[in-house]
């Protein structure tokens, strides 16, 4: 099994450019999660899916946007990126109902702004 | 809202010595999850250990053991018999049972570097 995959894994961009981060799992887990980790500072949450269809924000919501159109992919769009974007992206997921907290994730995606 | 305090960024250890990482954190729960993740180099963060509050037995895995106090709203993390493989940041975690997702609130890690 892959797991929790993320792409691209380094990306460099301009201020006011867009691109998305993708990510995709095949565990069949009904929870998928965006967090964001700044230097030094533990993980934030972006964005969390409960399901397809189902998405809603997490404590760092703003300059970001998700989809959920089916249940193995989470993308996560950044519009008009800004050099406070600069950070590394994580993807997770986990399986619905048992909530024991134990996430499963990517390997990041490091995104520079500049 | 819940913090999470993690006082030591850095911390080293000898290979086969015993290490303790901590961690505190605030919440008005009184029903709750903790975790250890491990961020190692190549970055996937995987679970190490998981407590949950109601359960006053601290959690064992392996050579990882933790040290619960609940009143004090502590929760360590000692590595017994420290190998090199432990080289990696060490986040701790809470997480609430209410809500309908595993959000964790996550702390500012310690990065531990077991040496020879």
């Amino acid at each position: 099994n892959a797991g929790v995959t993320q792409t691209p894994k380094f990306r460099i961009l301009k201020i006011g450019q867009s691109m998305t981060l993708q990510c995709a799992q095949d565990m069949n887990h009904n929870y998928m999660y965006w967090y964001r980790q700044d230097p030094g500072m533990g993980l934030k949450l972006i964005y969390y899916s409960v399901g397809a269809g189902i998405t809603d924000k997490g404590e760092v919501p703003n300059g970001y946007n998700v989809s959920r159109s089916t249940t193995e992919d989470f993308p996560l769009r950044l519009e008009l990126a800004a050099p406070s974007q600069t950070s590394v992206y994580f993807c997770a997921s986990s399986p619905g109902r048992t909530n024991t907290g134990e996430l499963f994730f990517g390997e990041g995606s490091r995104l520079t702004v500049l | 809202a819940q913090t999470v305090t993690q006082s030591q960024p850095e911390m080293s250890v000898q290979e086969a010595e015993t290490v303790t990482l901590s961690c505190t954190y605030d919440t008005s729960e009184n029903n709750y999850y903790l975790f250890w993740y491990k961020q190692p180099p190549s970055r996937q963060m995987i679970l190490v250990i998981r407590q949950e509050a109601y359960k006053q037995q601290n959690a064992t895995e392996n050579r990882f053991s933790v040290n619960f106090q609940k009143a004090a709203k502590s929760f360590s993390l000692k590595i017994s018999d420290s190998q090199l493989g432990d080289t990696a940041m060490y986040f701790c975690a809470f997480m609430s049972p209410t809500g309908t997702a595993s959000k964790l609130t996550f702390g500012t890690g310690t990065r531990l570097q077991v040496t020879l």
